[in-house]
């Protein structure tokens, strides 16, 4: 069974950074490509990264530069590190399967991490 | 950036009643997927490909469409399907979803 569990989410100061983890289960995720979908309270969700299957990097403008995709196939965990945290990066923060490991849609998602970014 | 326009922003529809809820892109667009929020929940895939059906997703769910027009039909809604439904296109990076379309109950 496919399972996604994310955590990592706090409050956290403007400015400051904060990992958030997505550990898998029942699937390699080095064969997938691997996404972090973001979701502000009361909105809609915001696509913020992709790791491809071949380890290739894809970021929404809105975060590049601030927020690295990686993870290690040791643990078949998913990370974002994310930095110079603002005020509209609090969300709540999705980790999500692409069905392919280059391409496709979103076949599984986590229960999501909430990150809240204020002083 | 593809811009993925949903309409309307809220459906009020009576139980047994069919919701058609529509999706238009700003350039024509072949990869397509619906997904279904429960309040308190993570998306749920539905549709993929425009008209395919995700593993375990009742039949009464259709979608439909082609180039920038794309439709998820609900055809008689059961109590659970009161939800918020997004479409999104993995056509193009970056990915993006429309802003949602809420089903309430009449």
């Amino acid at each position: 069974e496919v399972q996604l569990l994310e955590s990592g989410g706090d409050l956290v100061q403007p400015g400051g950074s904060l990992r958030l983890s997505c550990a898998a289960s029942g699937f390699t995720v080095s064969n997938y490509g691997m996404s972090w979908v973001r979701q502000a309270p009361g909105k809609g969700l915001e696509w913020v990264s992709t790791i491809s299957g071949g380890g290739y990097t894809y970021y929404a403008d809105s975060v590049k530069g601030r927020f690295t995709i990686s993870r290690d196939n040791s643990k078949n965990t998913l990370y974002l590190q994310m930095n110079n945290l603002r005020a509209e990066d609090t969300a709540v923060y999705y980790c999500a399967r692409r069905v392919a490991a280059v391409g496709g849609h979103f076949d599984y998602w986590g229960q999501g991490t909430l990150v809240t970014v204020s002083s | 950036e593809i811009v993925m326009t949903q309409s309307p922003a809220t459906l009020s529809v009576s139980p047994g009643e069919r919701a058609t809820l529509s999706c238009r892109a700003s350039q024509s667009i072949f990869n397509l997927a619906w997904y279904q929020q429960r309040p308190g929940q993570a998306p749920r895939l539905l549709i993929y490909d425009a008209s395919t059906r995700a593993t375990g997703i009742p039949a009464r769910f259709s979608g439909s469409g082609s180039g920038t027009e794309f439709t998820l039909t609900i055809s008689s809604l059961q109590s659970e399907d009161f939800a918020v439904y997004y479409c999104q296109q993995y056509n193009n990076w970056p990915l993006t979803f429309g802003q949602g379309t809420k089903v309430e109950i009449k």
